[in-house]
């Protein structure tokens, strides 16, 4: 069956201007999580989503990131007035519920560069 | 807070040679505890996992153990294969109810013939 995807899965943008990164979960997956992979370092957790609710914000770096899930599916983080420390690769995974019982199925991620 | 630390990289064997990869985690709690792996060209994706103390999880030829004691969780495999060669990550869970990972930097294998 399908995975996780995410689209687009390279964007390139300009300093100030907004982005949207776009994740499409496992059909049927609860849980839905968005993490960020900054150069030579771990992934970072941003977002919790459980169903269409957003229980855990804590990881979002600034009010310049925000994230939205609609129908249990599809979810879109976006990156308002991007700067350049904003570049990385954000992954979004999804799991059948939260906990540890439940597998996360990574995405292979969207790399954004802002120049 | 959570962290997890790992061996620095890249790590480059020859094949058929024996891996560890460290990986130590802060004591908050009673974590669950991974692997994830990325391979080339694919996204992470689960290797092996243990959920309490003295736990071993095992795949494909890779093993790790729960070491409380340690707060440890070293990746193993005693013969690498050139199909190795990818990202590891060590991970765990964040201290909630949920599924909120915090990982290592990862660690770079690179298997030659």
């Amino acid at each position: 069956g399908a995975g996780v995807s995410q689209s687009p899965s390279n964007k390139v943008t300009e300093k100030g201007k907004d982005v949207e990164l776009r994740c499409d979960p496992i059909s049927g997956h609860t849980a839905l999580y968005w993490y960020r992979q900054r150069l030579g370092q771990g992934l970072e957790f941003l977002i919790y989503f459980q169903g269409n609710s957003a229980p855990d914000k804590s990881g979002l770096p600034s009010d310049r990131f925000s994230a939205e899930r609609t129908g249990e599916s599809v979810s879109t983080l976006t990156i308002q007035r991007t700067q350049q420390e904003d570049s990385a690769v954000y992954l979004c995974a999804s799991s059948l519920g939260a906990g540890a019982s439940y597998e996360q199925y990574f995405g292979p991620g969207t790399r954004l560069t802002v120049t | 807070g959570n962290s997890v630390t790992q061996m620095e990289g890249p790590v480059t064997l020859s094949e058929e040679a024996f891996l560890t990869i460290n990986c130590t985690y802060t004591a908050t709690g009673y974590p669950s505890l991974f692997w994830y792996v990325q391979y080339p060209g694919e996204g992470l994706q689960l290797l092996l996992k243990a959920t309490k103390a003295d736990d071993k999880g095992s795949n494909k030829g890779f093993e790790a153990t729960y070491r409380k004691e340690t707060t440890s969780f070293h990746l193993e495999k005693g013969s690498v294969q050139v199909s190795d060669s990818a990202v590891y990550f060590c991970a765990r869970l964040g201290g909630t109810s949920y599924g909120k990972l915090t990982f290592g930097q990862g660690t770079i294998l690179t298997v030659h013939p």
